[in-house]
Formats: C-alpha cells, structure tokens, sequence
C-alpha cells in the first residue's frame, strides 16, 4: 500500500492565493520530498526535509513536517498560473536502502 | 546536460509480446530506480539498484526484470507483457539512497499493451 497519502485530490484556486496540500504518511521515516509534475511531463524534486526538521522554506515553498502526526504539509504562497501542476510527496523509509515511496498526488490548478 | 533519458518514449505492445525500456544517466549516479504511474495510484516502485550490477524489488516486481550491467544504464524489461501493464514507466536515479536528496526523473515511457 502507498506510504504517502495525499489531501486534497484536487485543488482550485485563484491566482495570488495560497495553495496548501497535506501528506500523511505510516511508517518513520529518514526524509520526506516533495515532487511537482507538470502535465505529461517528469517529475521535478522542490524540497527535502529531514525527520529532525520541523519546517523548510525554498522560495515561495513551505513545507512543515509534524513526526508526531506522521504529517507534512507544503504550502506555495502568491500562487502562479504557472504552478499548475500535480505535487507528490515521497518518503525514504527507515531500514529499506534506496527506496523513495509516493504519494497518490494533489492536483493543483491555478486559474488567472 | 542530459541527465536521465529513457528511450523509448511512446510503444504499443500485443499481449504476450516483450520489449525492453532503456534508461542512461549522465550523471554518475549510485542509485536508479523504475517507477510506474497510473491514474489515481500515483507512482510505484517497480525495481530499484544501488549500485552496478545490483538490484531489487520495489512494490511491484511482478511480470518485470530489470538489469544493471553498466553503472549509467539501467534497463527494464517485460517478458510477456500483459494489458494490465498498460502504464507510463518513469526512470529515476540519485547520487546515494534516499537520506542524501533527491532524485532525478527522465521524461516517462508510454507504453500501452493491447
């Protein structure tokens, strides 16, 4: 089963809001990733953050990380239409080499 | 600078015919990795391979085999391929496992099994 699940599906909104997704994840973890993928395209990393991490920041990207709650939560401020895409978060799992296990993805649209 | 490039992009397949997916890295990456993508179950770990000559399986091994021959290629095969493998297969590598940082994706291989 995923390791990663994501809230929302899908997500509407206006250019100049703010966009947040919620991961939420099972087992504990080394790190967690976010992905965006542009349509038809590959994915493309955005931000890691480490299990002792509680919050990144990367340019309009916030992420927050809640170990507690096995939660992560990215949130792209001033949003672009531009930044439609899907957003995947991934986590790299304790005791389990090289893998990197998705999330089922938040489909962000950003009308202008 | 290429990065990760798969070939081919696009390929139709005959139930129980087999075909080859290739993915090269430029990059001199440790680790590569074979990814799925389905609507609604984003993506899953077919194989994976830490090194040359080694590799494992991921969440969904099951009607695929993979080789590492050479530390920049990384191939994954379908001996007789089924319409449930129907799917676009995504290549990935990175430079160590997943505590060091990210990873790097090709552009996906469409393939649809008739």
């Amino acid at each position: 089963s995923q390791q990663g699940e994501e809230d929302p599906q899908a997500l509407s909104i206006q250019e100049g809001e703010n966009a947040t997704m919620n991961c939420s994840y099972k087992t504990s973890i080394n790190n967690l990733q976010w992905y965006r993928q542009n349509s038809g395209r590959g994915l493309v990393h955005l931000i890691l953050i480490r299990s002792n991490e509680r919050e990144k920041h990367s340019g309009r990207l916030r992420v927050t990380l809640d170990t507690s709650k096995k939660s992560s939560s990215l949130l792209i401020t001033a949003s672009r239409a531009a930044d439609t895409a899907s957003y995947f978060c991934a986590t790299g799992v304790y005791n389990q080499g090289g893998k990197l296990i998705f999330g089922q993805g938040t489909e962000l649209s950003v009308k202008p | 600078n290429a990065g990760v490039t798969q070939t081919p992009k696009f390929r139709v397949l005959k139930t129980g015919q087999s075909m080859t997916l290739l993915c090269a890295q430029d990059m001199n990456h440790e680790y590569m990795y074979w990814y799925r993508q389905d609507p609604g179950m984003g993506l899953r770990l077919i194989h994976y391979s830490v090194g040359e000559g080694t590799t494992a399986k991921g969440e969904v091994p099951d009607g695929y085999n993979v080789s590492r021959l050479k530390k920049q290629n990384f191939l994954l095969g379908l001996e007789s391929a089924a319409p449930s493998q129907t799917s676009v297969y995504f290549c990935a590598s990175s430079l160590a496992g997943v505590g060091s940082g990210e990873l790097f994706f090709g552009e996906g291989s469409r393939l649809t099994v008739l």
